[in-house]
């Protein structure tokens, strides 16, 4: 498997643009996690999915926000309007709770690094 | 996040002992993780240990549960370059990260 793949990698947008960041999970992984990693914050969790249902989004900053997985193998996370203060890096994560050792092991995407202008 | 808490910096020479050390809240989680991300990548799992053990030894890497005190650390010998990277511990019931602790090896 090649592993959790993001896009895009890197992302230049000016203020109050759209952006959509994509990620896909390993195949037969029924978590999906989105968490941002800034200097000042560390690596927040910003919402998480079970067999595609949101099941926890109270890490997600505002209702610019907004993350849809619409099966299992694509999910993405939208920020309209974009503003500086969003400039971060986005990670993807997944997991199984189907064996595995050890069990919950996350396994991450590369990131997507967004700025905001 | 809220539920862990580690030091953010730490700094040793090459061929040093590293220890980072973690308190976190959550009791319920059978597995404590220590996972290592290094400059532009994403989180991977470094090692684990089980919530009934003490510690756990693997090669040059050694945990440490303290379940009372809920504290949790891990222990580096001989550290090498390589090793310069940013420490997170979680639970595997709370996947909640803290800010982790950026470790810098000077040659």
């Amino acid at each position: 498997d090649a592993g959790v793949i993001q896009s895009p990698r890197h992302e230049v947008t000016e203020m109050g643009q759209e952006v959509t960041l994509r990620c896909k999970p390993i195949s037969g992984h029924d978590y999906l996690f989105w968490y941002r990693q800034t200097m000042m914050r560390g690596l927040e969790l910003l919402i998480y999915f079970n067999n595609n249902v949101p099941i926890d989004d109270s890490g997600m900053p505002e209702d610019r926000f907004s993350a849809k997985m619409p099966n299992a193998s694509f999910s993405t996370l939208k920020i309209q309007p974009s503003e500086p203060r969003d400039s971060a890096v986005y990670f993807c994560a997944s997991s199984s709770s189907n064996g595995g050792t050890p069990p919950g092991e996350l396994f991450f995407g590369e990131g997507s690094r967004l700025t905001v202008l | 996040g809220e539920d862990v808490e580690q030091s953010l910096f730490l700094s040793v020479r090459e061929g040093d002992s590293s220890v980072i050390n973690c308190t976190y809240t959550d009791s319920s989680s059978t597995y404590l993780y220590w996972y290592k991300q290094e400059p532009g990548a994403g989180l991977q799992l470094l090692t684990y240990i089980f919530s009934n053990m003490d510690m756990k030894q693997d090669q040059r890497l050694t945990v440490l549960l303290n379940k009372k005190d809920k504290h949790l650390s891990l222990r580096i010998a001989d550290t090498q370059t390589g090793d310069s990277a940013i420490y997170f511990c979680a639970g595997e019931n709370d996947m909640r990260f803290g800010a982790g602790t950026r470790l810098t090896v000077k040659p």
